[in-house]
């Protein structure tokens, strides 16, 4: 089984401010790690993924994420942000052994404050 | 063409009719999904088809009936529904490739906006 824990719903952020967004997995197996972007009313966008090789990932629009397989971690991260970061983030997981499954987690609404 | 397109966008239905949500992708990719999404919600997993075939489905009631008559084409065929239904239903489909280069990633529609009156 595989799961994955958003721990802060909500994380508000003044404009051109660091933000990190948190994603913890369990699995029992070998994953692959995801970040999506969901804006209002549409449906969701790869920010970046994690499939092997470099524990930094970095995706478009200026994140980047570490995959830490100690912390079972992966976290997400942009210098700077900007007002049109504003969105929903998922974290998901995909096992290796069954990749058919994605499992997301509850995401977490960045709110960038001009 | 890296699109994945849902029809229609917005979709109000009583809770007789029978009505369907249409998916459609030109990108090669051999599995297609269904999730359904609440507000303020992750996307929860409906079904999989891999290779046109149905392989995973999550216990999902049987007033949703999904199809995939080819290797482009996604329904889910809608009947009776109750108003708890209504929610964003988003179709994603995802490269299968044999000898195991499949990288995970999911590409979405924009999703139907389904509300049940």
């Amino acid at each position: 089984a595989q799961s994955v824990t958003q721990l802060d719903s909500q994380v508000p952020v003044f404009e051109e401010a660091p933000v990190e967004l948190r994603c913890n997995y369990s699995s029992s197996v070998s994953v692959y790690l995801f970040w999506y972007v969901q804006y209002p009313n549409q449906g969701l966008q790869l920010l970046l993924k994690y499939l092997s090789g470099s524990t930094l990932v970095k995706g478009i629009n200026g994140f980047e994420a570490e995959f830490n397989k100690s912390q079972t971690s992966f976290h997400l991260r942009k210098p700077s942000v900007h007002i049109s970061d504003t969105a929903e983030y998922f974290c998901a997981v995909s096992s290796s052994g069954g990749y058919q499954k994605v499992t997301f987690g509850t995401g977490t609404k960045l709110q960038v404050i001009p | 063409d890296t699109e994945v397109t849902q029809t229609p966008k917005h979709l109000v239905m009583g809770m007789t009719n029978k009505k369907s949500l249409k998916c459609e992708q030109h990108m090669g990719h051999r599995a297609m999904y269904w999730y359904k999404q609440k507000a303020k919600k992750p996307p929860e997993l409906m079904f999989v088809y891999s290779y046109e075939k149905l392989s995973i489905n999550e216990s999902v009631p049987s007033r949703f009936s999904p199809e995939c008559p080819n290797s482009s084409l996604l329904n889910l065929h809608l009947h009776a529904l109750q108003p708890e239904d209504s929610a964003l239903y988003l179709c994603a489909s995802r490269p299968r490739t044999s000898g195991g280069a499949d990288t995970g990633e999911l590409f979405f529609g924009e999703g139907s906006r389904l509300t049940v009156l």
